[in-house]
């Protein structure tokens, strides 16, 4: 069974400040995706990362995918309180088994 | 172009009841994924249906069980439902000829069994 561990749990940081969330496995996976929860909706996919090292940014949100494509960060530049929520990645094993393995999330709050 | 759509929004049942929930991918998808996320939790898989058959299952037992129709629509049914399985029920679609894990979530419908 693969396990997704994400770190930290819950980060309460000032609006303007930068921030890093790390999503880390023992297990290789060929895909990742990083997804953003408001309470009681369902997530909102932000990005999937697919090749190992591959970095992509979506504003002031920067994700990286490890080279051995076992972890990935999330970083986040000058917070804003519309930032908060829950992020979450989850990875897919391989193509042709795309369920995907969710880590327990990081809860987010921006302090105005 | 409406996103993935979930049926019905909130429903409460009893131990022992049976439960169906509906679920309408995006325009344009025809993988659908079933998810259970329970409160505090990262949502937890429970199969997948494309061409109208259940292609993979995660760690549910058989009181979880699925329908794919011709338009790509989709249901999940629970029978004999346990307290545990109180929860957000996460629907998730895929686009057609293209990599079946990136998924995108409808709102859920939550489902508390007294």
């Amino acid at each position: 069974t693969q396990l997704l561990e994400q770190s930290p749990q819950f980060l309460s940081i000032q609006e303007g400040e930068n921030l890093t969330v790390y999503c880390n496995s023992s297990s290789v996976f060929s895909s990742l995706q990083w997804y953003r929860q408001e309470p009681g909706e369902g997530p909102v996919l932000l990005v999937t990362v697919v090749t190992g090292g591959e970095v992509k940014k979506l504003k002031r949100l920067t994700f990286q995918f490890g080279d051995a494509r076992k972890d990935s960060s999330l970083h986040i530049t000058a917070a804003q309180p519309g930032d908060t929520g829950l992020y979450l990645c989850a990875g897919a094993e391989n193509f042709g088994n795309e369920k995907l393995t969710f880590g327990t999330g990081t809860r987010l709050t921006i302090i105005p | 172009d409406a996103g993935v759509t979930q049926s019905p929004t909130h429903l409460i049942k009893t131990r022992g009841q049976q439960v169906t929930l509906r679920c309408s991918p995006k325009s344009g998808h025809d993988t659908v994924s079933w998810y259970q996320q329970a409160l505090g939790q990262g949502p937890q898989f429970i199969f997948q249906y494309y061409e109208e058959e259940e292609r993979q299952r995660g760690n549910f037992p058989d009181r979880f069980s699925g329908h794919q129709f011709p338009n790509y629509s989709s249901e999940l049914n629970v029978n004999a439902l346990l307290l545990g399985d109180s929860a957000l029920y996460l629907c998730a679609s895929s686009p057609v000829h293209r990599r079946r894990d990136t998924q995108y979530f409808g709102p859920g419908t939550r489902l508390t069994v007294l």
